[in-house]
């Protein structure tokens, strides 16, 4: 079973909108992280936002946020007042367990949603 | 706001060849990787590396990998024979852990392997 399932392979959305890209997980773990990245076409993975299983807000940076749904084990990217710099692929990440070594900080990717942003 | 380089960007090789990718930490973290990102794929974990030896290694890192930190700053990836398969984005990321915080993984920009 996949662990991060990220369905939409392509969205479009317009230029001052706002957009929600969709993350779903599966684990077993009760202590977890999640994370999205954003890789522009030039394909270096910028850092956006981190979500703590135990953590009781949604957590916002910016201009993006998070939808963080526990019991549906959602983690769902929210960009407002989209930019045409923000036309990328996006990654959904999970880390699963506590930290109990630096090997075991593995990030498990989602297959990305490629995001354009139309003028 | 320090960062993560890696070197080449990219390199072209014959299959059969040995590749070296380079990368420079941030210079007070303490945790090093290399994944891989096959072109139109999701990005794999490879390795992790710390205190000067692998912690951790995916069923990818075969024999024709090895990693090393040979000066305490380069972060190398070797792969001794390269094959057509090897053809990837490789990112190199380092890690302050901070056992209170987010303990964000900062990727470099990447080295795009091209084996022919």
């Amino acid at each position: 079973a996949q662990k991060i399932t990220q369905t939409q392979p392509g969205m479009f959305v317009q230029e001052k909108e706002a957009v929600t890209l969709d993350c779903t997980y599966d684990t077993s773990d009760p202590s977890y992280g999640l994370f999205w990245y954003k890789q522009p076409s030039s394909g270096e993975m910028i850092f956006l936002i981190y979500q703590g299983s135990y953590d009781q807000q949604n957590a916002t940076e910016g201009r993006y946020s998070l939808n963080f749904q526990k019991a549906r084990k959602s983690a769902n990217l929210v960009i407002s007042a989209s930019q045409l710099g923000d036309s990328a692929m996006y990654f959904c990440a999970m880390r699963e367990g506590w930290y109990s070594g630096a090997g075991s900080y593995q990030l498990t990717f989602g297959k990305g949603t490629k995001l354009s942003v139309i003028p | 706001e320090p960062e993560v380089t890696q070197t080449p960007s990219h390199q072209v090789t014959q299959m059969g060849q040995e590749v070296i990718l380079r990368c420079v930490p941030i210079s007070n973290h303490l945790y090093f990787y290399w994944y891989r990102q096959i072109l139109g794929q999701k990005v794999e974990f490879l390795v992790s590396f710390y205190n000067n030896e692998i912690s951790e290694k995916s069923e990818i890192f075969d024999d024709q990998f090895s990693v090393e930190r040979p000066d305490g700053s380069n972060f190398t990836l070797k792969i001794r024979s390269t094959k057509l398969e090897d053809s990837a984005m490789y990112f190199c990321a380092s890690l302050l852990l901070d056992r209170d915080g987010a303990n964000v993984l900062t990727f470099g920009a990447g080295s795009r392997l091209t084996v022919l």
